[in-house]
């Protein structure tokens, strides 16, 4: 089964500041996507950024931007020029690639982090 | 563009009680999905479906039932509610295919159990 990890329960970084949330992933699959999703404090799922497997690319959306590592399994997500509409739980998800029947969307445990002005 | 409905937004039920949560979504999407939101254990996926009439167990799936009746509409039961069942419930939906799309969320249930 895979399992998303998350090990940064928390953070907290200045306004203006650059700060890199962490994800490690287990899958033995080759062809997979990975996810970072915002949850601010009105509950809204917002997808940031996604990254697939087989691109070697790092995928970047104006101030987010990932390290894929694929050897590694690890998906980290950096966000420069922090705002303090950051300030969100921050989720990394992981999506095996099938062709027939489900995908199945997994999460891993969410970092809370604070934008401080 | 009402993308992803759940039904209700709030719930107090008392332990033994059943109810229905439902979610509808307008997005000619495939793939819906059921996950619940507690305190440091993050988004964990409960029931899952690519199609009408088609379902998977997720994680935790133990306590709950599912029904996709129709493309549009799916709907997580509980048949007989406890304490270890308060959480906030979220449903989603996305196009499965090819590439990483993305999935769209409900505004959530918060279900308190007493």
């Amino acid at each position: 089964a895979q399992t998303v990890t998350q090990s940064q329960p928390e953070m907290s970084v200045q306004e203006a500041e650059t700060v890199t949330l962490s994800c490690t992933y287990d899958t033995s699959e080759n062809n997979y996507y990975l996810f970072w999703y915002k949850q601010p404090p009105s509950r809204q799922m917002i997808l940031v950024i996604r990254q697939e497997a087989y691109k070697q690319q790092n995928a970047t959306e104006n101030r987010f931007s990932v390290n894929f590592q694929k050897a590694a399994k690890s998906f980290s997500l950096k966000i420069s020029d922090s705002q303090l509409g950051d300030t969100a739980m921050y989720f990394c998800a992981f999506m095996k690639h099938v062709i027939q029947g489900a995908q199945k969307l997994v999460f891993g445990q969410g970092t809370r982090l604070t934008i401080n002005p | 563009n009402a993308g992803v409905t759940q039904t209700p937004k709030f719930q107090v039920l008392k332990t033994g009680q059943s109810m229905t949560l439902q979610c509808a979504q307008d997005m000619n999407h495939n793939s819906m999905y059921w996950y619940r939101q507690d305190p440091g254990m993050g988004l964990r996926l409960i029931y899952y479906s690519a199609s009408e009439g088609t379902t998977d167990k997720g994680e935790v799936p133990n306590g709950y039932n599912v029904s996709r009746l129709n493309k549009r509409e799916f709907s997580l039961r509980l048949e007989s509610a406890a304490p270890s069942q308060t959480s906030v419930y979220f449903c989603a939906s996305r196009f499965q295919g090819w590439g990483a799309t993305e999935a769209f969320f409900g505004q959530g249930t918060r279900l308190t159990v007493v």
